[in-house]
């Protein structure tokens, strides 16, 4: 299962909106509503933001949406801000009964 | 409150064995399930395995599939990976993370993480 793939790098300036995509197959991202988001900042552990494309759990600023087409799903993060900076994870559910990664995109906020 | 916590990290060489624990505490471990998720240094996350909560539903990434076994214990609220010919590629910090839904889902988002225990492989 090949990881989901999404740019390296995406930046924006404090206040603006950017928008992380991750593009998988029909097999993955396309088939099903299972994508998940995560955050990760540098030497902690990753962060739900965003489960079953576009719900977002309790505690989460409603600054995070996820949204979804065809086999690309996306995260966008409006009113950017500092504290955003930080690596960015897709999740998907496979036909393989599998879970799969995005490759990351590191946010940085200029 | 939800907590992980991963144990028995450390150097081992290529070929070799290693048990990792993860206890859990603040939720009713039971009834989730858990999972495996490893990230290499300076890489991305890589899936590793899951187990729905009475363990009937067990998962492997290809990566590991024949070499790795996962476990839990409800009795004592602890999930295991059992890492067996391992390779210098199996390099990485192992997280334990919970599953959101409960109730018998598998394989969907994970809400709890571990704060992860580095394995390193080499000779």
């Amino acid at each position: 299962q090949s990881a989901l793939t999404q740019f390296a790098s995406v930046s924006g300036s404090p206040g603006q909106s950017i928008t992380i995509s991750c593009t998988g197959t029909s097999s993955d991202v396309g088939g099903y509503n299972f994508v998940s988001w995560y955050q990760q900042q540098p030497g902690k552990a990753p962060k739900l933001m965003i489960h079953d494309v576009s719900n977002r759990p309790s505690g989460v600023s409603n600054r995070f949406s996820g949204s979804k087409s065809g086999n690309t799903a996306s995260l966008t993060i409006s009113g950017l801000q500092a504290e955003d900076e930080a690596d960015y994870y897709c999740s998907s559910y496979t036909s393989n009964s599998t879970q799969v990664f995005g490759t990351g995109t590191k946010v940085t906020v200029l | 409150e939800v907590q992980l916590v991963e144990s028995g990290g450390g150097l081992v060489k290529p070929g070799g064995s290693l048990r990792l624990s993860c206890a859990a505490s603040g939720f009713t471990f039971s009834s989730y399930s858990m999972n495996w998720v490893r990230q290499a240094p300076g890489k991305g996350l890589e899936w590793v395995s899951s187990i729905s909560s009475s363990s009937s539903y067990i998962y492997y990434a290809d990566s590991v599939k024949g070499r790795f076994t996962i476990s839990r214990d409800n009795t004592e609220n602890s999930l295991f990976l059992h890492m067996s010919s391992l390779r210098a590629e199996d390099t990485a910090v192992y997280y334990c993370a919970r599953g959101i839904y409960g109730s018998g889902y598998i394989l969907e988002a994970f809400d709890y993480w571990g704060q992860g225990t580095l394995v390193p492989v080499s000779s």
